[in-house]
């Protein structure tokens, strides 16, 4: 059974830094696509991030040159390291695997980012 | 961008009716178009891939349909269940996006 399981997220400062984790098991991690995907409280879905399974990474420009995605595969574990942090950011963050016909195939429970002073 | 936009907002349906909810996209994505459920406090979940194919454990009722622009996502006979947000979302290019989502709720 595939699990996506998140965490890192809490209240941060405009301005701030936080890195999320997601510990995936159940499927061949190194194999698959990942990505992050984001909902800000009562909104819709926004995509945020996709790393390949060689590190080939791309971001939405909302975020680019501000937050990073990495994994580490010998750990089964997605990162989303976010610097800069400002209040739009303030959201329900998921981390979701991409299966073979590249949609979000499983989602992980999501971790809450909150950005307020 | 490629802008989905999803009608209606919100679809006020009785168990056991038929619901049809539209995703038109502001240029074509060819097939590459997904549908997902979401429930209060829960993660989405794939039901419908590449236009028209079940994700895995989706009941028959769930059908989707449409190319190009234009996109259908039906239930043919509602359960319980099935009382939800929906979003269609393209990968057909960068950036993925979602639509706004329609709300199926109960009448």
């Amino acid at each position: 059974e595939v699990q996506l399981l998140e965490s890192g997220g809490g209240l941060v400062q405009p301005g701030g830094s936080l890195r999320l984790s997601c510990a995936a098991s159940g499927f061949t991690f190194s194999s698959y696509a990942m990505s992050w995907v984001r909902q800000a409280p009562g909104k819709g879905l926004e995509w945020v991030s996709v790393i390949s399974g060689t590190d080939s990474t791309n971001y939405a420009d909302s975020v680019k040159g501000r937050f990073t995605v990495s994994r580490d595969n010998s750990k089964n574990t997605l990162y989303l390291q976010m610097n800069s942090l400002r209040a739009e950011d303030t959201a329900m963050y998921y981390c979701a695997s991409i299966g073979g016909a590249t949609y979000f195939d499983d989602w992980g429970q999501g971790t809450l980012v909150t950005v307020s002073s | 961008e490629i802008v989905l936009t999803q009608s209606p907002a919100t679809l006020s349906l009785s168990p056991g009716e038929r619901a049809t909810l539209s995703c038109r996209a502001s240029q074509s994505v060819s097939s590459y178009l997904a549908w997902y459920q979401q429930k209060p406090g829960q993660a989405p979940r794939l039901v419908i891939y590449d236009a028209s194919d079940r994700a895995t454990g989706i009941p028959a009722r769930f059908s989707g349909s449409g190319s190009g622009t234009d996109f259908t996502l039906t239930i043919s006979s509602l359960e319980p269940e099935d009382f939800a947000v929906y979003y269609c979302h393209q990968r057909s290019n960068w950036p993925f996006t979602f639509g706004p989502g329609t709300k199926v709720d109960i009448k």
